[in-house]
């Protein structure tokens, strides 16, 4: 059984600048959720997808954007990139009606 | 809204002492409970979760938890911790919808040898 992945581990980018971020599920798991993690602080609920759908969207945005594919893998999709979008962006994976979710190791994101 | 409270931000102990991490949560309705680990520079792990039954909750490395619904808390316990402990631990509970999770600021645990 394959954990969640997530890649990059770490990017670097401008301000104005966009950004995409990948997320692979753990084996059988059809629903993703992203968070962003600033420095010091818990996880901040960003959208969740299930079955190609956004189920449920976090105090975020609308340049924060994402996708899920068929086989479950997601992205996150972020525009117009702010200094305070510097964060660690987890990806969980979990089954449908579950609260229970497996995280990935997480993209280091800085942007200057 | 559902929030959390890790009601301390550091907490040092001795190795091989006991340790209890505190949170608590605002909820009028059942939630579900749930602690995760983090170790530096990587995601999160699941130590334990409460989702019904038992109270006293037992999750991996040791860690248990016990439910208090009077009390809205979700304690973090070990008996024993030891210098892999350290790490940040976070308490999260089920949110309002879509099975999204409401997490606390963490607490880091810092052992001293």
């Amino acid at each position: 059984e394959t954990g969640v992945t997530q890649s990059p581990t770490h990017l670097i980018k401008t301000r104005g600048q966009q950004v995409t971020l990948r997320c692979s599920s753990q084996s059988g798991h059809n629903t993703v959720s992203w968070y962003q993690q600033a420095l010091g602080q818990g996880p901040q609920f960003i959208f969740q997808y299930y079955r190609e759908e956004e189920n449920g969207r976090g105090n975020f945005p609308p340049r924060f954007s994402g996708l899920q594919f068929p086989n479950y893998s997601s992205e996150l999709n972020v525009n117009a990139l702010e200094l305070d979008d510097s964060a660690l962006y987890l990806c969980a994976s979990s089954l449908a009606g579950s609260y229970e979710q497996y995280f990935g190791p997480g993209t280091r994101l800085t942007v200057t | 809204a559902q929030s959390v409270t890790q009601l301390d931000s550091q907490v040092p102990v001795f190795e091989e002492a006991p340790v209890e991490l505190r949170c608590n949560y605002s909820s009028s309705v059942s939630v579900y409970l749930f602690w995760y680990v983090q170790y530096p520079n990587q995601g999160l792990q699941l130590l334990l979760k409460y989702l019904s039954g038992s109270t006293l909750v037992k999750g991996i490395n040791g860690f248990e938890a016990e439910f208090n619904k009077s009390q809205t808390s979700f304690h973090l316990r070990k008996p024993s911790v030891h210098i892999s402990d350290t790490a940040e631990y976070f308490c999260a509970v089920s949110g309002d919808s879509n099975y999204q999770l409401i997490w606390g600021a963490g607490t880091k645990l810092i052992i001293k040898p």
